[in-house]
Protein backbone atom coordinates (compact mmCIF):
# COMPACT_ATOMS: atom_id res chain seq x y z
CA UNK A 1 0.00 0.00 0.00
CA UNK A 2 1.09 3.33 -0.84
CA UNK A 3 1.22 6.19 2.15
CA UNK A 4 3.88 8.36 4.33
CA UNK A 5 5.51 6.46 6.97
CA UNK A 6 6.91 8.87 10.23
CA UNK A 7 8.95 6.81 13.04
CA UNK A 8 8.86 6.83 15.65
CA UNK A 9 5.81 6.99 16.89
CA UNK A 10 6.78 8.65 20.38
CA UNK A 11 10.58 9.87 20.72
CA UNK A 12 12.08 11.44 24.23
CA UNK A 13 15.21 13.55 24.13
CA UNK A 14 17.11 15.17 26.91
CA UNK A 15 17.14 19.38 26.70
CA UNK A 16 20.09 20.34 24.29
CA UNK A 17 20.43 17.51 22.37
CA UNK A 18 19.69 17.62 18.05
CA UNK A 19 16.75 14.95 17.38
CA UNK A 20 15.83 13.98 13.96
CA UNK A 21 12.85 12.74 12.59
CA UNK A 22 12.19 10.39 9.86
CA UNK A 23 9.45 10.65 7.17
CA UNK A 24 9.57 7.97 3.77
CA UNK A 25 6.66 8.41 1.41
CA UNK A 26 6.32 5.56 -1.09
CA UNK A 27 3.52 7.76 -3.48
CA UNK A 28 6.03 9.23 -5.92
CA UNK A 29 5.14 12.52 -4.50
CA UNK A 30 7.50 15.47 -5.50
CA UNK A 31 6.48 18.14 -2.95
CA UNK A 32 6.85 17.21 1.14
CA UNK A 33 5.87 19.32 3.84
CA UNK A 34 6.84 19.39 8.03
CA UNK A 35 3.82 20.84 10.23
CA UNK A 36 4.33 21.40 14.24
CA UNK A 37 0.72 20.96 16.13
CA UNK A 38 0.15 22.23 19.65
CA UNK A 39 -3.13 21.82 21.27
CA UNK A 40 -6.00 25.17 20.89
CA UNK A 41 -2.85 25.97 17.69
CA UNK A 42 -3.53 24.34 14.56
CA UNK A 43 -0.77 23.10 12.39
CA UNK A 44 1.72 25.48 11.60
CA UNK A 45 4.37 24.74 8.46
CA UNK A 46 7.71 24.36 9.59
CA UNK A 47 9.70 23.65 6.05
CA UNK A 48 8.52 22.05 2.37
CA UNK A 49 10.18 20.67 -0.31
CA UNK A 50 8.37 20.37 -3.92
CA UNK A 51 11.66 19.20 -5.51
CA UNK A 52 14.61 17.27 -4.70
CA UNK A 53 17.83 19.04 -3.14
CA UNK A 54 15.24 22.15 -3.21
CA UNK A 55 13.56 23.58 0.38
CA UNK A 56 11.63 26.80 1.46
CA UNK A 57 10.97 27.80 4.83
CA UNK A 58 7.69 27.52 6.74
CA UNK A 59 6.52 30.19 9.20
CA UNK A 60 8.12 28.58 12.32
CA UNK A 61 11.47 27.34 10.20
CA UNK A 62 13.32 28.72 13.35
CA UNK A 63 15.11 26.14 15.04
CA UNK A 64 14.80 23.42 12.87
CA UNK A 65 17.02 21.90 9.60
CA UNK A 66 15.59 19.90 6.90
CA UNK A 67 17.38 17.92 3.88
CA UNK A 68 15.84 16.29 0.46
CA UNK A 69 18.67 14.23 -0.51
CA UNK A 70 16.18 11.37 -2.01
CA UNK A 71 12.28 11.83 -3.53
CA UNK A 72 11.03 9.67 -0.72
CA UNK A 73 12.60 11.33 2.31
CA UNK A 74 12.19 14.40 4.25
CA UNK A 75 14.31 14.03 7.48
CA UNK A 76 13.70 16.91 10.12
CA UNK A 77 16.34 18.02 12.59
CA UNK A 78 14.89 19.70 15.55
CA UNK A 79 17.75 21.66 17.08
CA UNK A 80 19.26 22.49 20.79
CA UNK A 81 18.24 25.74 19.11
CA UNK A 82 14.31 25.41 18.85
CA UNK A 83 13.32 26.76 22.34
CA UNK A 84 10.23 24.50 23.15
CA UNK A 85 10.61 21.49 20.83
CA UNK A 86 7.76 19.16 22.88
CA UNK A 87 4.80 19.02 20.03
CA UNK A 88 3.34 16.38 18.00
CA UNK A 89 4.97 16.65 14.29
CA UNK A 90 3.14 15.76 11.25
CA UNK A 91 4.95 14.80 7.39
CA UNK A 92 3.02 15.29 4.43
CA UNK A 93 3.24 14.47 0.75
CA UNK A 94 1.66 15.73 -2.51
CA UNK A 95 1.82 15.61 -6.20
CA UNK A 96 3.48 18.51 -8.01
CA UNK A 97 1.51 21.52 -8.52
CA UNK A 98 -0.62 23.78 -6.47
CA UNK A 99 -3.97 23.13 -5.23
CA UNK A 100 -2.78 19.52 -4.44
CA UNK A 101 -4.22 17.99 -1.29
CA UNK A 102 -2.11 16.76 1.05
CA UNK A 103 -1.82 13.25 2.52
CA UNK A 104 -0.88 12.86 5.73
CA UNK A 105 1.57 10.37 8.34
CA UNK A 106 0.77 9.25 11.63
CA UNK A 107 2.62 11.87 13.46
CA UNK A 108 5.73 11.92 15.79
CA UNK A 109 5.05 13.02 19.38
CA UNK A 110 8.25 14.55 20.72
CA UNK A 111 9.11 15.05 24.36
CA UNK A 112 12.11 17.32 25.29
CA UNK A 113 12.96 17.33 28.98
CA UNK B 1 -1.39 36.83 5.13
CA UNK B 2 -4.39 34.44 5.04
CA UNK B 3 -6.35 33.81 7.92
CA UNK B 4 -8.72 30.99 8.46
CA UNK B 5 -11.11 30.80 11.27
CA UNK B 6 -13.28 28.00 12.81
CA UNK B 7 -15.22 27.65 16.20
CA UNK B 8 -13.14 25.04 18.58
CA UNK B 9 -15.77 22.80 20.22
CA UNK B 10 -19.21 21.36 18.99
CA UNK B 11 -21.34 18.50 20.49
CA UNK B 12 -24.32 16.82 19.07
CA UNK B 13 -25.81 13.75 20.20
CA UNK B 14 -25.60 10.03 17.93
CA UNK B 15 -28.00 10.56 14.96
CA UNK B 16 -28.52 14.04 14.78
CA UNK B 17 -26.68 15.98 12.45
CA UNK B 18 -23.50 18.00 12.89
CA UNK B 19 -22.66 21.33 10.99
CA UNK B 20 -18.92 22.57 10.87
CA UNK B 21 -18.17 26.19 10.25
CA UNK B 22 -14.92 28.36 9.05
CA UNK B 23 -14.26 31.34 7.34
CA UNK B 24 -11.39 32.59 5.61
CA UNK B 25 -9.71 35.98 4.76
CA UNK B 26 -8.35 35.86 1.17
CA UNK B 27 -10.80 36.20 -1.48
CA UNK B 28 -8.16 34.06 -3.51
CA UNK B 29 -9.22 31.07 -2.67
CA UNK B 30 -9.07 28.41 -5.02
CA UNK B 31 -9.29 25.11 -3.27
CA UNK B 32 -10.93 24.51 0.24
CA UNK B 33 -10.51 21.15 2.35
CA UNK B 34 -11.57 19.65 5.12
CA UNK B 35 -9.69 17.05 7.37
CA UNK B 36 -10.24 14.78 9.86
CA UNK B 37 -7.90 13.98 12.63
CA UNK B 38 -8.68 10.84 15.21
CA UNK B 39 -6.35 11.38 18.23
CA UNK B 40 -3.03 10.16 18.04
CA UNK B 41 -3.57 9.99 14.26
CA UNK B 42 -2.23 12.25 11.15
CA UNK B 43 -5.18 14.20 8.95
CA UNK B 44 -7.13 12.14 6.86
CA UNK B 45 -8.49 14.37 4.11
CA UNK B 46 -12.19 14.01 3.61
CA UNK B 47 -13.63 16.24 0.95
CA UNK B 48 -12.72 19.16 -1.02
CA UNK B 49 -14.51 22.11 -2.91
CA UNK B 50 -13.05 24.50 -5.42
CA UNK B 51 -13.66 28.10 -5.14
CA UNK B 52 -16.02 27.83 -8.52
CA UNK B 53 -18.54 25.29 -6.58
CA UNK B 54 -20.99 26.09 -3.83
CA UNK B 55 -22.00 22.41 -2.73
CA UNK B 56 -20.80 19.38 -2.79
CA UNK B 57 -21.97 15.72 -1.75
CA UNK B 58 -20.35 13.00 -0.72
CA UNK B 59 -22.32 10.27 0.80
CA UNK B 60 -22.75 11.46 4.51
CA UNK B 61 -20.98 15.08 3.84
CA UNK B 62 -22.20 17.92 2.37
CA UNK B 63 -19.82 21.11 2.11
CA UNK B 64 -20.69 24.56 1.36
CA UNK B 65 -19.15 27.30 -0.19
CA UNK B 66 -20.27 31.01 0.25
CA UNK B 67 -17.62 33.28 -1.68
CA UNK B 68 -19.30 36.50 -0.90
CA UNK B 69 -19.44 36.16 2.71
CA UNK B 70 -15.99 33.46 2.66
CA UNK B 71 -17.93 30.90 4.68
CA UNK B 72 -17.70 27.60 4.60
CA UNK B 73 -19.24 24.87 5.97
CA UNK B 74 -19.40 20.77 6.07
CA UNK B 75 -22.52 19.16 7.37
CA UNK B 76 -22.53 15.48 8.49
CA UNK B 77 -25.69 13.48 8.23
CA UNK B 78 -26.32 11.14 10.76
CA UNK B 79 -23.60 11.40 13.02
CA UNK B 80 -21.81 8.76 14.44
CA UNK B 81 -19.66 8.41 17.55
CA UNK B 82 -16.83 6.97 15.16
CA UNK B 83 -17.24 10.67 13.68
CA UNK B 84 -16.01 11.78 17.27
CA UNK B 85 -12.97 13.79 15.95
CA UNK B 86 -11.09 17.20 15.32
CA UNK B 87 -11.80 18.35 12.01
CA UNK B 88 -9.90 20.86 10.09
CA UNK B 89 -10.68 23.55 7.27
CA UNK B 90 -7.58 24.33 5.58
CA UNK B 91 -7.25 26.41 1.79
CA UNK B 92 -4.96 27.40 -0.61
CA UNK B 93 -4.60 30.35 -2.24
CA UNK B 94 -4.01 30.88 -6.35
CA UNK B 95 -0.40 30.11 -7.10
CA UNK B 96 0.18 28.67 -3.66
CA UNK B 97 1.40 25.15 -3.06
CA UNK B 98 1.33 25.27 0.70
CA UNK B 99 -2.09 24.97 2.64
CA UNK B 100 -3.15 27.10 4.97
CA UNK B 101 -5.40 25.72 8.51
CA UNK B 102 -7.79 26.39 10.88
CA UNK B 103 -7.14 25.57 14.64
CA UNK B 104 -9.46 22.66 14.12
CA UNK B 105 -13.04 22.28 15.48
CA UNK B 106 -13.19 19.10 18.06
CA UNK B 107 -16.48 17.57 17.16
CA UNK B 108 -17.83 15.31 20.30
CA UNK B 109 -20.75 12.69 19.47
CA UNK B 110 -22.44 11.06 22.99
CA UNK B 111 -24.79 8.01 22.33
Amino acid sequence: DGGITQSPKYLFRKEGQNVTLSCEQNLNHDAMYWYRQDPGQGLRLIYYSQIVNDFQKGDIAEGYSVSREKKESFPLTVTSAQKNPTAFYLCASSTKGANSPLHFGNGTRLTVT
Amino acid sequence: GEDVEQSLFLSVREGDSSVINCTYTDSSSTYLYWYKQEPGAGLQLLTYIFSNMDMKQDQRLTVLLNKKDKHLSLRIADTQTGDSAIYFCADTLSGYSTLTFGKGTMLLVSP
